[in-house]
């Protein structure tokens, strides 16, 4: 069965401070993987996307890694902002023939002051 | 912005209502999804167009009946709601790249009462 898994469900951070947030998937065949991050009561917004060569990418203070052999993925955040409280999901493609996208349920980070 | 307008973004309805919600494409795709977004769970497939024409169908119940009248347009009509169907109601489009990326908009945020 095709699913991503996402931990912690929640995490509380103070500004300033580094975290990661992981990701394990069980999809097959697998295209790519990316990272949303979604505010509140917004849509979510494409933070990096990870192909099955690539191992690690940047996008500012966002790092993601992927290790294809076990199927884990990771976004650490470096010096935590307050605006970077949002929830992040992970999303794991898979095209085989169609698109098809497996949604985690998403890491809720809170950065306090 | 993301290119993908949601309106209305707040609605709340009565069971008996009915209303539509409307999603509109700015980024020339050619491939337009209803997700639904409860808390504390995945993204919700609902439906999917390619070019019009619908491809995916997750076993909406009726009461959800979508429209494509072009590609850059999506509906979702809404009738006999029921008090479980609050939930944010997100369309997306998909990038024409072979990374299908996805694209959200704003979602809408819909209680039905």
């Amino acid at each position: 069965k095709n699913q991503v898994e996402q931990s912690p469900q929640s995490l509380i951070i103070l500004e300033g401070k580094n975290c990661t947030l992981q990701c394990n998937y069980t999809v097959s065949p697998f295209s790519n993987l990316r990272w949303y991050k979604q505010d509140t009561g917004r849509g979510p917004v494409s933070l990096t996307i990870m192909t099955f060569s690539e191992n690690t990418k940047s996008n500012g203070r966002y790092t993601a890694t992927l290790d294809a052999d076990t199927k884990q993925s990771s976004l650490h955040i470096t010096a935590s902002q307050l605006s970077d409280s949002a929830s992040y999901i992970c999303v794991v493609s898979s095209t085989s023939g169609t698109y098809k996208y497996i949604f985690g349920t998403g890491t809720r980070l809170k950065v306090l002051a | 912005e993301t290119g993908v307008t949601q309106t209305p973004r707040h609605l709340v309805m009565g069971m008996t209502n009915k209303k539509s919600l409307k999603c509109e494409q700015h980024l020339g795709h050619n491939a337009m999804y209803w997700y639904k977004q409860s808390a504390k769970k995945p993204l919700e497939l609902m439906f999917v167009y390619n070019f019009k024409e619908q491809t995916e169908n997750n076993s909406v119940p009726s009461r959800f009946s979508p429209e494509c009248p072009n590609s850059s347009h999506l509906f979702l009509h809404l009738h006999t709601l029921q008090p479980e169907d609050s939930a944010l109601y997100l369309c997306a489009s998909r990038g024409t790249s072979e990374a299908g990326e996805l694209f959200f908009g704003e979602g809408s945020r819909l209680t039905v009462l």
